[in-house]
């Protein structure tokens, strides 16, 4: 089954303490890309990758860090979570960049940071 | 960043009636998009559209590219109780990269 898979899906941790949610894919998909969501503010894009070593920054990009070592997997890295990291995050892919490929969103991780 | 507002942000109809619902921005975007997202899911494209007028209906969807290519509108014809969520819109920025989504329109379906 084509999917987009996050771990953990609940995660509630401590400020500072380092702290990484994993994001694969099994679609051999080119783009991926983080997102967190909040009440009120829709969907925010922290980073985004279009291929293999290649990583952008999105809209909200403070206090985050990506890597992109193999094609299927896309980590989403707080170095020291603070509580303004509490939040919904959401990992997508698509098959190219945005224009024609339809994002394909995981299930979703629900961070709590005291 | 680049602000998407969407209208209304709330939303409770009855079963069968119509849904109207708006997105604008700033900036001009070249593509438009909306999704739903049902409780405890991620998102979903519904639409896409990629030029300024464009009309494309997805079974009881309409979506239409506004042409000052600032906006973009969803219908939902004859609403269902399955039509319950949270539709977002969202633009793509001029590097074809880059995604920015509206602030939502919560739909509550009333059978």
């Amino acid at each position: 089954e084509a999917q987009v898979t996050q771990n953990p899906r609940y995660l509630i941790t401590v400020t500072g303490k380092k702290l990484t949610v994993t994001c694969s894919q099994n679609m051999n998909h080119e783009y991926m890309s983080w997102y967190r969501q909040d009440p009120g503010l829709g969907l925010r894009q922290i980073y985004y990758s279009m291929n293999v070593e290649v990583t952008d920054k999105g809209d909200v990009p403070e206090g985050y860090k990506v890597s992109r070592k193999e094609k299927r997997n896309f980590p989403l890295i707080l170095e020291s979570p603070s509580p303004n990291q509490t939040s919904l995050y959401f990992c997508a892919s698509s098959s190219s960049g945005g224009a024609f490929g339809t994002q394909y969103f995981g299930p979703g991780t629900r961070l709590l940071v005291l | 960043g680049q602000q998407l507002n969407q209208s209304p942000q709330s939303m409770f109809i009855q079963e069968g009636e119509d849904v109207s619902m708006n997105c604008t921005s700033s900036s001009i975007f070249n593509t438009w998009l909306w999704y739903k997202q049902d409780p405890g899911e991620g998102p979903v494209l519904l639409i896409a559209l990629y030029k300024a007028g464009e009309l494309t209906s997805n079974g009881r969807l309409t979506a239409q590219f506004g042409i000052t290519r600032k906006d973009s509108f969803l219908n939902i014809s004859a609403s269902i109780p399955s039509d319950v969520g949270i539709y977002f819109c969202a633009g793509l920025g001029n590097t074809g990269n880059q995604f920015y989504f509206g602030t939502g329109t919560s739909l509550t379906v009333i059978p």
